[in-house]
């Protein structure tokens, strides 16, 4: 089935730095999803891109698809000490004998030094 | 207040026990997830079931058993034969087939086997 390579698996970061994560697949993407768990919590939507290249932006979080539709990013411009967590993406099998499966990346945990 | 609720927060069994882990959902969702996470591995797919009575393994599956009798219900068996069983065990569920749309995940449920 496909899977999904996410890098890095760690950042730490100065308050008021960027930060980006990347996503990358061998094989055509369907889809991809992003998802933010805090701390102790569960994971949490963020987004979701379908279409080559698309582009999104939540405030400061801006999300990437690629042309090819085998990578995608988030990208966080100006990081604050709430942004701590883990992001991954995730995608969605929409054909096939998988059907319906929703696999996620390894995630990337982000620390915030204040 | 609509949701996907998972129980018990926190569970210990002994080694050699079975063990279920129940996740129900009020969001008339038709697809429903469970996984696995691990310190630094992300989330791993055990079984996932897009309809009720249906359901297919995910990456993970030796160990574990699942069932889908109601639309709203997805409970989760950790078998004698899984060998690693300690983990955060995340239920989640998304409305459309296909996965092709957000997923809501429960609050999880950490297991202790000793």
């Amino acid at each position: 089935g496909q899977q999904v390579m996410q890098i890095p698996q760690y950042q730490h970061v100065q308050e008021g730095e960027d930060f980006t994560t990347y996503c990358n697949s061998s094989t055509t993407l369907s889809n991809i999803q992003w998802y933010k768990q805090r701390p102790g919590g569960h994971p949490v939507f963020l987004i979701q891109l379908v279409k080559s290249g698309e582009v999104k932006k939540q405030k400061r979080l801006t999300f990437q698809f690629g042309e090819a539709k085998k990578n995608s990013s988030l990208h966080i411009t100006a990081t604050q000490t709430t942004d701590v967590g883990t992001y991954f993406c995730a995608q969605a099998n929409a054909g096939g004998t998988s059907y319906g499966k929703l696999t996620f990346g390894q995630g990337t945990i982000l620390t915030v030094h204040p | 207040d609509g949701g996907i609720t998972q129980s018990p927060k926190y569970l210990f069994r002994k080694e050699g026990q079975n063990v279920t882990l129940s996740c129900e959902q009020n969001l008339n969702h038709d697809a429903m997830y469970w996984y696995r996470q691990d310190p630094g591995q992300g989330l791993r797919l055990i079984y996932y079931s897009q309809i009720v009575n249906d359901f297919q393994k995910g990456d993970i599956a030796e160990g574990y058993s699942v069932s889908r009798e109601k639309k709203e219900s997805f409970p989760l068996t950790v078998t004698s034969a899984q060998k690693n069983p300690t983990a955060f065990y995340l239920c989640a569920s998304s409305p459309g087939t296909g996965g092709n749309t957000e997923a809501f995940f429960g609050q999880g449920t950490r297991l202790t086997v000793v």
